[in-house]
């Protein structure tokens, strides 16, 4: 298997861009989630579904992120329009009975 | 408070010692538990996940769970070079800060 596959691995765009990352989930696995992470603030999740569907999403930070998993095997996590402070490493992570294995991560840098 | 706290660190042990690694919890209704290890630059990676009360041995690697006392531990023994990252504590969907474990040769 592949492991979770991410996309773009680096991101660089300028304040005001709309900016979309991409996850691939490890097939046969049925719970998705989207952290960032930062030196200040550690491993922070943002969102996760089960089954497709989102179950919590208590700690997106704000109306400009946007998550949305229409299939088995895609997500997106979408930040319009992205500001400097949002410049982290964005990890999606898949889990079938709890233990989560990580994608590579997208280090995300806004100008 | 933080849902997981763990002992900031860093921790730094000779090779071949007992590195442990301590982390407490909130959520009392919990029911599985996890230590990740982070290599700089690179992403989390699943090392141990324990569910019950008691230790849970995987070759070097001694995950120990207290559920009464809101209490979980890892223990690092005959400590290799290899060994140094950061090590997050989990609980369901929580994340540690983590501590960094520098191993000396």
């Amino acid at each position: 298997d592949a492991g979770v596959i991410q996309s773009p691995r680096h991101e660089v765009t300028e304040m005001g861009q709309e900016v979309t990352l991409r996850c691939k989930p490890i097939s046969g696995h049925n719970s998705l989630f989207w952290y960032r992470q930062t030196m200040m603030r550690g491993l922070e999740l943002l969102i996760y579904f089960n089954n497709n569907v989102p179950i919590d999403d208590s700690g997106m930070p704000e109306d400009r992120f946007s998550a949305k998993m229409p299939n088995a095997s895609f997500s997106t996590l979408k930040i319009q329009p992205s500001e400097p402070r949002d410049s982290a490493v964005y990890f999606c992570a898949s889990s079938f009975n709890n233990e989560q294995f990580f994608g590579p991560g997208t280090r995300l840098t806004v100008l | 408070q933080k849902e997981v706290e763990q002992n900031s660190g860093p921790l730094s042990v000779p090779e071949g010692a007992i590195a442990s690694l301590n982390c407490t919890y909130s959520d009392r209704v919990s029911q599985s538990f996890f230590w990740y290890r982070q290599y700089s630059g690179k992403s989390p990676e699943l090392i141990m996940s324990i569910y019950s009360n008691g230790d849970k041995e995987d070759g070097r690697f001694t995950a120990q769970l207290n559920k009464a006392s809101q209490y979980v531990s890892l223990l690092i023994r005959d400590s290799q070079p290899s060994d140094s990252a950061t090590y997050l504590c989990a609980v369901r969907t929580g994340f540690g800060a983590g501590t960094t474990v520098t191993v000396r040769a």
